[in-house]
């Protein structure tokens, strides 16, 4: 299957800074990426779906202003976790998809941010 | 978006026996349907998934089954082993990718 990859695979930060995340698609372009956390036990919560080009919609609940989404191109995504607080410690996942008609998703190994 | 209920919440069989687990989505439009296992601290893979011109799928100990009528699909995994131990998960994505509540499977040795 295609790969995604995700940088960093794991963050340590101290409250009130700001964390970015990267989102690859490195074999096949992705003209639609998702955000997801996940805290422990729990399902994959969507945050935002983003789309190469235009501004990301985000889930009801979900700050635009606290999660920056830049989607600039169709292989990358980055989520920027803006003055992050404990609570924000989670699992965040991303997933691309290929162009239409293939809906299958490939999921990036994960980043593990914990706020100190 | 799409709403997407799974149950059980948690099953747990003893080993050799057969699990399944049940999604029913809202959106009548949705015609692909995955099914992801993911282990503890790992990202989902991928296992299994169907679409909508077909009523079933297999994949050695892996089966999805769909009915589009009532709107549900459901994950069967026959003679269950330890490593079938994680959490699974559906999606019946159409614009967005949202995924059902998760089911924790255990398969007892």
């Amino acid at each position: 299957g295609a790969v995604v990859s995700q940088h960093p695979s794991w963050v340590i930060c101290k409250s009130g800074t700001s964390v970015k995340i990267e989102c690859r698609s490195l074999d096949f372009q992705a003209t639609t990426m998702f955000w997801y956390r996940q805290f422990p036990k729990q399902s994959l919560m969507l945050m935002a779906t983003s789309n190469e080009g235009s501004k990301a919609t985000y889930e009801q609940g979900v700050e635009k202003d606290k999660f920056l989404i830049n989607h600039a191109s169709l292989t990358l995504s980055t989520l920027t976790v803006t003055s992050a607080h404990p609570e924000d410690s989670s699992f965040y996942i991303c997933s691309a998809r290929e162009r239409a008609p293939y809906n299958e998703q490939f999921f990036g190994p994960g980043t593990r941010l914990t706020v100190l | 978006g799409e709403n997407v209920e799974q149950h059980p919440s948690t099953l747990s069989v003893q080993e050799g026996d057969s699990a399944v687990i049940k999604c029913t989505y809202s959106d009548s439009a949705s015609n692909y349907f995955p099914w992801y296992k993911q282990e503890l601290g790992k990202r989902p893979q991928l296992i299994i998934d169907i679409r909508s011109n077909v009523g079933e799928k297999k994949d050695q100990r892996i089966a999805v089954t769909l009915n589009k009528t009532a709107k549900h699909f459901s994950l069967h995994i026959t003679e269950t082993q330890p490593e079938d131990s994680a959490v699974y998960f559906c999606a019946a994505p159409n614009n967005d990718m949202r995924f059902g509540a998760g089911t924790r499977l255990t398969v007892k040795p």
